[in-house]
């Protein structure tokens, strides 16, 4: 099975940087992705990784260690439209499917 | 707009009832995973169809079947409906069979009274 752990909400101030970590328990790992979601709306896809390392795209990055089953989305120069959730997501090697988790909600206040 | 298209933007319809919910993917894409998302649950994954096939199973119902026609939309459908399976239904599509990268249509939001 998998387990997947990300904090329920977090707050920050435009135009400051922010962290949102993700651990995550799997039997057999085939990537990590982060999609971005505003309320009532369908999940956007943000980054995916499945090495290693950090993965940077514009204001994003994202990062992966699969020894330690742990990753982050960094989110830089916050902007008060980056207000959503954020959710981690894991493939695993069998079904391949997504597995998320319950999303971390972030507010950017001014 | 992601290219991905779903069916009826809202639904609400009583308990013991039955719904379709229609997907289309996006030009090309083969594979369809339908997804719940309620309050209390999340995002969670129910099934995924490649190129007409079952390709993988989540944590579906019994009450609820799928499948994914020759022109490549799928149809969700939902029976004995309970006032629980009230929730956010996504559709999302990828280009293989793999999830590298999925793209999710607006939803469809289903009230049971």
């Amino acid at each position: 099975g998998q387990n997947i752990d990300q904090p329920t909400e977090m707050t920050a101030t435009e135009g400051a940087i922010v962290q949102i970590n993700c651990t995550y328990q799997t039997s057999g790992f085939n990537g990590l992705f982060w999609y971005q979601q505003h309320a009532g709306e369908a999940p956007t896809f943000l980054s995916y990784n499945v090495l290693d390392g950090l993965e940077e795209k514009g204001r994003f990055s994202s990062f992966l260690s699969r020894s330690k089953g742990y990753s982050y989305l960094l989110l830089k120069e916050l902007q008060m439209k980056d207000s959503a959730s954020y959710l981690c997501a894991v493939s695993d090697t069998g079904r391949r499917a997504l597995t998320f988790g319950s999303g971390t909600r972030l507010q950017v206040q001014p | 707009d992601s290219g991905v298209t779903q069916t009826p933007k809202h639904l609400i319809t009583a308990t013991g009832q039955r719904v379709t919910l229609r997907c289309s993917p996006r030009s090309g894409d083969l594979s369809v995973y339908w997804y719940q998302q309620s309050l209390d649950q999340g995002l969670q994954f129910l099934i995924q169809y490649y190129n007409g096939e079952e390709r993988a199973k989540g944590n579906i119902l019994e009450r609820f079947s799928a499948q994914q026609f020759p022109d490549l939309h799928s149809e969700l459908n939902l029976s004995s409906l309970e006032l629980g399976d009230s929730a956010l239904y996504f559709c999302a599509s990828s280009a293989s069979a793999y999830s590298y990268e999925q793209y999710f249509g607006p939803g469809t939001r289903l009230t049971v009274t």
